[in-house]
């Protein structure tokens, strides 16, 4: 039972050029998360799903773009990187909704050049 | 004032200590609340919710006291292997919302 897999674990890009985030969970979850973590801050919501077909903007969602596919995935595009974008990303899922425990994957490193 | 916040250490304690981590929340229409743990360059993983009535797991009690907003984990007996980062987490108008989080080290 692999839980939350995200894909690639490391990345880095130059300033302007685009990549997706692929997250999955078989889980059976309904609510998928993505996050982004810097030093000295918390994790820090970008955009999450509650439910399949349905996506809407965190806390900072300036810079990305988000696909639920279906059930299992949540994708993150970043069109145009920026270095601000240089981060950890965590896709995180949950039951129905975030009363419940969220489980996360372990991480993409990201470097904007 | 920010909406979840931590003293973030580090706690630096010998093997055995009991060691205390606080966690003040801004939102008093907070529903649920969390420690979490993250290991270094790991992804943060449930430690355990926390109840009104207080909860123990183990080693680990957490409790909250609503009226102060405040949220609290005492690790009793720590190991070396405690050593980690802990997140406080609230739900706050349906979304997480994390401490920055406490970084422990156990020393032999």
């Amino acid at each position: 039972n692999a839980g939350v897999t995200q894909t690639p674990k490391f990345q880095v890009l130059k300033t302007g050029q685009s990549m997706t985030l692929q997250c999955a969970q078989d889980m059976n979850h309904n609510s998928m998360y993505w996050y982004r973590q810097d030093p000295g801050m918390g994790l820090r919501l970008i955009y999450y799903s509650a439910s399949e077909g349905t996506t809407d903007k965190g806390e900072v969602p300036n810079g990305y773009n988000v696909s639920r596919l279906n059930k299992r995935e949540f994708s993150l595009r970043l069109e145009s990187a920026a270095p601000s974008q240089t981060s950890v990303y965590f896709c995180a899922s949950t039951y129905y909704d975030s009363n419940q425990p969220q489980h996360f994957g372990d991480g993409t490193r990201l470097s904007i050049l | 004032r920010k909406e979840v916040e931590q003293d973030p250490g580090p706690f630096n304690v010998p093997e055995g200590a009991t060691v205390a981590f606080n966690c003040t929340y801004s939102n008093s229409a907070s529903q649920s609340f969390f420690w979490y743990r993250q290991d270094c360059r790991k992804e943060p993983k449930l430690l355990m919710s926390v109840y009104s009535s207080g909860n123990e797991d183990g080693r680990f009690t957490a409790q909250l006291n609503r009226a102060s907003q405040y949220i609290s984990l005492l690790i009793r007996d720590s190991k070396l292997s405690d050593s980690a980062t802990y997140l406080c987490v609230v739900l706050s108008q349906g979304n997480l919302i994390f401490g920055k989080g406490t970084k422990l080290s156990v020393k032999p």
